[in-house]
């Protein structure tokens, strides 16, 4: 069974220009959660969506937005794009809606100039 | 690969050694914890869970132990291995939502 696969691995964006990164979660599962990782915040939860439906959000602001689709598929966005927003970003996956094993990606490295 | 963090509390033991690992987690409400290994340009890896009904959890040379009344959950790792070197991250969760994770322990293993 294929590993959860994010695209792209890495991005280049500049100061105020808007990114979306995608994230395809293991097959059969409906959780799609997402992360940021700096090294001086650590691993911080951004938002949780659960057959299409976002159920968590965790404290960042508006810039960044996420979407599922049907097939479990999971996009986010952050428009204007911050110096601060360099980081990876992570996507997992679960197949349990409350709680359970979470099966990370690769991550997007994002690096804003 | 990348740089999961610059500063993090680094733990250095010998090959063939046992190495334990702690966290301190913030809610005593959290039902679900986690222990998650990253090694260097990859995502977070799951390596074993507890349940806030359970105090100890056993798998494959490891180890999780949980204590409630001082909110803290160690890892322990049998025969520690130079495979065994990478950051590691305890996460805590109620009802399955809103992960928080601790900011991570590096495990160097020496020869």
């Amino acid at each position: 069974k294929a590993g959860v696969t994010q695209t792209p691995r890495y991005l280049i964006k500049t100061r105020g220009q808007q990114v979306t990164l995608s994230c395809s979660p293991i097959s059969g599962h409906r959780s799609v959660s997402w992360y940021q990782q700096t090294p001086g915040q650590g691993l911080q939860f951004l938002f949780e969506y659960f057959s299409e439906t976002q159920r968590n959000k965790g404290n960042f602001p508006g810039r960044f937005s996420g979407r599922q689709f049907s097939n479990s598929r999971s996009e986010m966005n952050v428009s204007t794009l911050e110096l601060g927003d360099s980081a990876l970003y992570l996507c997992a996956s679960s197949l349990e809606d409350t709680g359970g094993e979470q099966y990370f990606g690769p991550g997007t490295r994002l690096t804003v100039t | 690969g990348e740089s999961v963090g610059l500063h993090l509390p680094t733990l250095s033991v010998q090959e063939g050694d046992n190495s334990i690992i702690n966290c301190a987690y913030s809610n005593s409400a959290s039902d679900y914890f986690i222990w998650y290994k990253q090694e260097s340009g990859k995502g977070p890896q799951f390596i074993i869970d507890i349940r806030s009904n359970m105090d100890k959890r056993q798998g494959q040379r490891v180890t999780v132990l949980l204590n409630k009344t001082v909110k803290h959950l160690s890892l322990q790792i049998a025969a520690t291995q130079p495979g065994d070197s990478a950051v590691y991250f305890c996460a805590e969760t109620l009802y399955g939502q809103n992960f928080v994770f601790g900011p991570g322990t590096r495990l160097s293993v020496l020869p």
